[in-house]
């Protein structure tokens, strides 16, 4: 059982460039979401789905774009990448949609954009 | 805004005593709270959670306790082990699934 798998695990982007981060999940969850992770931050929301063919923004949408056509899948494309989106990023499922939920975390990607 | 707020970076224990995590939040809406344990170029994991009508809620070595009135809930591990060296992560949800994480605390629980 791989439970949430995120590909690339490293990634070095220039300015302007766009990219896809990859987000797999093989537990059948509705509920799957985007986190980055800074120092002194903690984990900020980005977006997140409740389903197939619905998203929705968390706290730092900004620069950030979803799609989720499958349950399995919910990749995070970077439209055009800033030194700020320097971080590494966790995709999570969790099996229901509602508070107190169990989020299953991917491995991250840390993602450098020079 | 910072809605989940943990005070101390870092923690450092003696293996075999207890270990005290504390979170603060200052959102009345959320109603779950959740521990989550890092290592190392892993993903978080999840390791106890409370909802906001209980004030305890015990796993094994895992206690989580949560005042309302204060805003406040603490994680304490007893006893601590190697093992437990990890930086974790308070989080608090309300019904719309917006989870919301502390910054962490690293804990190194001595041999």
């Amino acid at each position: 059982n791989a439970g949430v798998t995120q590909t690339p695990k490293f990634q070095v982007l220039k300015t302007g460039q766009s990219m896809t981060l990859q987000c797999a999940q093989d537990m059948n969850h509705e509920y799957m979401s985007w986190y980055r992770q800074d120092p002194g931050m903690g984990l900020r929301l980005i977006h997140y789905s409740v389903g197939a063919g619905i998203t929705d923004q968390g706290e730092v949408p900004n620069g950030y774009n979803v799609s989720r056509s499958t349950t399995e899948d919910f990749p995070l494309r970077l439209l055009s990448a800033a030194p700020s989106q320097t971080s590494v990023y966790f995709c999570a499922s969790s099996a229901i949609s509602g508070a107190g939920a169990e989020a299953f975390f991917g491995q991250g990607t840390r993602l450098t954009v020079v | 805004d910072q809605q989940v707020k943990q005070n101390s970076p870092s923690l450092s224990v003696q293996e075999g005593r207890i270990s005290i995590l504390n979170c603060d939040y200052t959102n009345s809406m959320f109603d779950y709270f959740l521990w989550y344990k890092k290592y190392p170029a892993e993903g978080p994991t999840f390791l106890i959670s409370i909802s906001s009508i209980k004030d305890k809620n015990e796993d094994g070595r895992f206690t989580v306790f949560l005042n309302k009135s204060a805003k406040h809930l603490s994680l304490h591990i007893v006893p601590s082990q190697p093992g437990d060296s990890a930086v974790y992560f308070c989080a608090a949800s309300a019904t719309n699934n917006d989870m919301r994480f502390g910054a962490g605390t690293r804990l190194t629980v001595k041999p």
